[in-house]
């Protein structure tokens, strides 16, 4: 049981390259979320998913994009990345059972 | 909309002593409350939860919280610190299931434990 897992960990990108954040959950939960980490913010709501096939808007989507084609995964992507995506990416998976989000190792993000 | 703030951003306490960790809400309802830790370079771990009942939750490696809807409070204690409490700690509101159960999380406070 791995749980949550995230790749990958570290990546550095050149502004104006994308690409695609994968997270992965064994515990067949319905909610899966992705969390951007930025000194002295927390973490913020990228997008979230209620179940397979479905996405939605969190508090920071602008310049990201999400897909969930299968329920154990949920893709973060970048189609043009900026500077200010420079960060850290939680990705995380709730379960009704115990009634919290388990969270992922995290993926460093640097955009020069 | 819900919100979370934690007035300390970094907090110094020696090992042995108490530790404790503020944390205001706003929520436009009976919230459901967590505290996540994160050592350096590592992922989040939940310490403990409330979400109804008894207004002192134990939480794991020593910690508790008190809730007071009054203040609109959910303070982190812990009565004696080790060296391996050295983190970040995250205050975290929840919103019910009809609204995601997403979490919105306060920006941090950083404990350094002196030897």
């Amino acid at each position: 049981n791995a749980g949550v897992t995230q790749t990958p960990k570290f990546r550095v990108l050149k502004t104006g390259q994308s690409m695609t954040l994968l997270c992965a959950q064994d515990m067949n939960h319905e909610y899966m979320y992705w969390y951007r980490q930025d000194p002295g913010m927390g973490l913020r709501l990228i997008h979230y998913s209620v179940g397979e096939g479905t996405t939605a808007k969190g508090e920071v989507p602008d310049g990201y994009n999400v897909s969930r084609l299968k329920k154990q995964n949920f893709l973060l992507g970048l189609e043009s990345a900026a500077p200010s995506q420079t960060s850290v990416y939680f990705c995380a998976s709730f379960g009704l059972k115990y009634n919290e989000q388990f969270f992922g190792p995290g993926t460093r993000l640097t955009v020069l | 909309a819900q919100s979370v703030t934690q007035p300390d951003i970094h907090i110094t306490v020696s090992e042995g002593a108490s530790l404790e960790l503020r944390c205001n809400y706003s929520y436009g309802a009976t919230p459901y409350l967590f505290w996540y830790v994160q050592s350096p370079g590592q992922g989040l771990q939940l310490l403990l939860k409330y979400f109804s009942g008894d207004t002192l939750v134990q939480g794991i490696k020593g910690f508790e919280a008190e809730f007071k809807r009054s203040q609109s409070s959910f303070n982190l204690r812990k009565p004696s610190v080790h060296w391996s409490d050295a983190a970040e700690y995250f205050c975290a509101v929840g919103a019910r299931r009809a609204a995601g159960n997403k979490l919105t999380f306060g920006g941090g406070t950083r404990v350094l434990v002196k030897p």
